[in-house]
């Protein structure tokens, strides 16, 4: 079974501080793992994946195999990353809950 | 718009009622996912096509629920003796080529809302 977990639902940061999102999964095959992001009264959309190794919009996220985390991590909160964040497990994405990310100005 | 397009947006029905939901994905994407997600959780994958075969089914997706993708384009999903339990937001999602780490892209969503 495949099983993501996000373990806080609600994060508000300052702008300008630091963000992490936490993100642990459980899965007995090859992971592939990916942050989505909804902003508000908007679609789901993609964010990054890790094998892309790639870093968006200042966001990003290592595959720890050996802890099984995808934390997302961002140095520097800007407003405009107030939105839901979902960490995603392969192909038929099992999601996890999500976090709630509100940067205050 | 060019994006995966959902219809309808919104759906109130009564408890026993059949309802259907339509899914066009970006064209030539092969793959059509289906997923549900209710109040405060994430989504849930309910069921996949490649092209016009149906690959793989949840077991949240119950005898009641039926999905259909008859040409590899659009796709239909039919909850039939509609409960209060299936009131939750549908998305559809679709992505290109045979990866599994393919980008997925999401339509808007059709929200249920059973009474």
């Amino acid at each position: 079974a495949q099983r993501v977990t996000q373990p806080e639902k609600l994060l508000s940061v300052f702008k300008g501080a630091p963000v992490e999102l936490k993100c642990n999964y459980s899965y007995s095959g090859s992971p592939e793992l990916f942050w989505y992001v909804q902003y508000s009264r908007q679609r789901l959309q993609l964010l990054l994946r890790h094998i892309s190794r790639e870093s968006i919009k200042g966001f990003t996220a290592d595959l720890n195999k050996g802890e099984t985390s995808f934390h997302l991590k961002k140095p520097f909160a800007q407003e405009e990353d107030s939105a839901m964040y979902y960490c995603a497990l392969r192909t038929r994405l099992a999601f996890g809950k999500g976090n709630q990310v509100v940067v205050i100005p | 718009d060019t994006g995966v397009s959902q219809d309808p947006r919104h759906k109130i029905t009564k408890r026993g009622q059949n309802v259907t939901f339509r899914c066009d994905p970006i064209s030539e994407h092969n793959r059509l996912y289906w997923y549900r997600q209710t109040l405060g959780q994430g989504p849930e994958f309910l069921t996949y096509f490649q092209n016009e075969a149906q690959l793989e089914k949840s077991r949240l997706l119950s005898d009641r629920f039926s999905a259909e993708r008859p040409k590899g384009s659009f796709s239909t999903l039919e909850i039939q003796r509609t409960e209060q339990g299936d009131s939750a937001m549908y998305l559809c999602a679709s992505s290109s080529g045979l990866a599994d780490y393919n980008e997925q892209f999401f339509g808007p969503g059709t929200r249920l809302t059973v009474l």
